[in-house]
């Protein structure tokens, strides 16, 4: 168990819909990373998080947005869902995220696009 | 810019016998390195890391990986591998001002009895 906890596990939903998933990090970890697998992408960085800012974006669309909150919880957003969305999203946390940090990720949540 | 390259994307291997999985990777200034692993349906979890100083480094359930900056690799191995092994194995590369990680795609290890 990392540490990191990831609501829902599964979701299922159809094509133009919109979805929250979130995340809750390590106890004390300031950072949250946001982490797209899918079986022709792979393994892709989303967006990162330290402390309620954004601080690094990777190739998230412009449907999709994120957000930490205040108790550093994070909520990753995917709006106009199509196919292709359906993946594994992964959270990951680390305790400044400025380097030289090992990441802790989440189980994640399988989101199923209909 | 980053990436990384894992050029086996799967592997057959009985239990008991050796393994390595090869890394190769690119970056323009020193790498900070990892290897992840993610059995089916589960999350990623840390099985060593490369930051600096000693270039062997242990890892957890008996890994171990070798950093060669002249080669740009960063090779997992396994001096005897289990069937509980059976999982698939992730590279990383990190930037050296944030813990955005660059992944590569992957080996899926199979572990015959």
């Amino acid at each position: 168990d990392s540490g990191v906890t990831q609501t829902p596990k599964h979701l299922i939903t159809a094509t133009g819909q919109r979805v929250t998933l979130r995340c809750s990090p390590r106890s004390g970890d300031l950072s949250v990373y946001w982490y797209q697998q899918s079986l022709d992408q792979g393994l892709q960085f989303l967006i990162q998080y330290y402390n309620g800012e954004e601080r690094a974006k990777g190739n998230i669309l412009e449907r999709f947005s994120a957000q930490q909150f205040p108790d550093l919880h994070s909520e990753l957003n995917l709006s106009s869902l199509e196919l292709g969305d359906s993946a594994l999203y992964f959270c990951a946390s680390s305790t400044l995220g400025q380097g030289q940090e090992t990441q802790y990720f989440g189980p994640g949540t399988r989101l199923l696009v209909l | 810019a980053q990436s990384v390259t894992q050029p086996d994307i799967h592997i057959t291997v009985s239990e008991g016998a050796s393994l390595e999985l090869r890394c190769n990777y690119s970056y323009g200034a020193t790498p900070y390195l990892f290897w992840y692993v993610q059995s089916p349906g589960q999350g990623l979890q840390l099985l060593l890391k490369y930051f600096s100083g000693d270039t062997l480094v242990q890892g957890i359930k008996g890994f171990e990986a070798e950093f060669k900056r002249s080669q740009s690799s960063f090779n997992l191995r396994k001096p005897s591998v289990h069937w509980s092994d059976a999982a698939e194995y992730f590279c990383a590369v990190g930037a050296w001002n944030t813990d955005k990680l660059i992944f590569g795609t992957g080996t899926r290890l199979q572990v015959f009895p």
